[in-house]
């Protein structure tokens, strides 16, 4: 089965800095999506970028960019310019094409922006 | 714009007891999914549905039943209620069997099992 690491429990940022949040999966298919959703304290989950793997390029929305080295199985998530609104709890998914019923979670980055 | 709505939002039970913890989408989105939230831990998927009828297990299914007779709405029983199951739950949805497609979620029902 896929698993999905994300190695920092925590992270700190000072406002208007960047920070980049860390994910690795474990696979051993080829064709799949990658997801970053943040959670802030309303408990809502919103998704921030997502990717697929097919694509070469890296994904951006606005601050928000990953790192995506396939080879590697990683997926990063870059912070651009912090606000305090981005402090939340930050997951990483994996998404299998094939089987896309079934979308697995890490255990997730809390975030905390300081000012 | 309610989207994918959970209720109760909070709720106590006794050891052995059941309920039913209720989702409702307005989206017309074939596919359902329950999934739990437990404190340090990503979402675990429970059962999910790809349409009215049509249910499956997910990583998590025992202790839990569901069914999906509309294509709004997609009830979670819990069978005689264990402290394990104290968690938060949230019910997603998704509009196709693309896999880029984003899930809705709601906004979480968290249970505590005393």
């Amino acid at each position: 089965a896929q698993t999905v690491t994300q190695s920092q429990p925590e992270m700190s940022v000072q406002e208007a800095e960047t920070v980049t949040l860390s994910c690795t999966y474990d696979t051993s298919e080829s064709d799949y999506y990658l997801f970053w959703y943040k959670q802030p304290p309303s408990r809502q989950m919103i998704l921030v970028i997502r990717q697929e793997a097919y694509k070469q390029q890296n994904a951006t929305e606005n601050r928000f960019s990953v790192n995506f080295q396939k080879a590697a199985k990683s997926f990063s998530l870059k912070i651009s310019d912090s606000q305090l609104g981005d402090a939340a709890m930050y997951f990483c998914a994996y998404r299998s094409a094939s089987k896309n019923n079934d979308m697995r979670f890490g255990a997730g980055t809390r975030l905390t922006v300081k000012p | 714009n309610a989207g994918v709505t959970q209720t109760p939002k909070f709720r106590i039970l006794k050891i052995g007891q059941s309920m039913t913890l209720q989702c409702a989408q307005d989206m017309n989105h074939n596919y359902m999914y329950w999934y739990r939230q437990d404190p340090g831990m990503g979402l675990k998927l429970i059962y999910y549905s790809v349409g009215a009828g049509i249910t499956d297990k997910g990583e998590v299914p025992n202790g839990y039943n569901v069914s999906r007779s509309t294509t709004e709405d997609f009830p979670l029983r819990l069978e005689l209620a264990a402290p394990s199951q104290t968690s938060v739950y949230f019910c997603a949805s998704s509009s196709s069997r693309t896999g880029n497609e984003k899930l809705f979620f709601g906004s979480g029902t968290q249970l505590s099992v005393l």
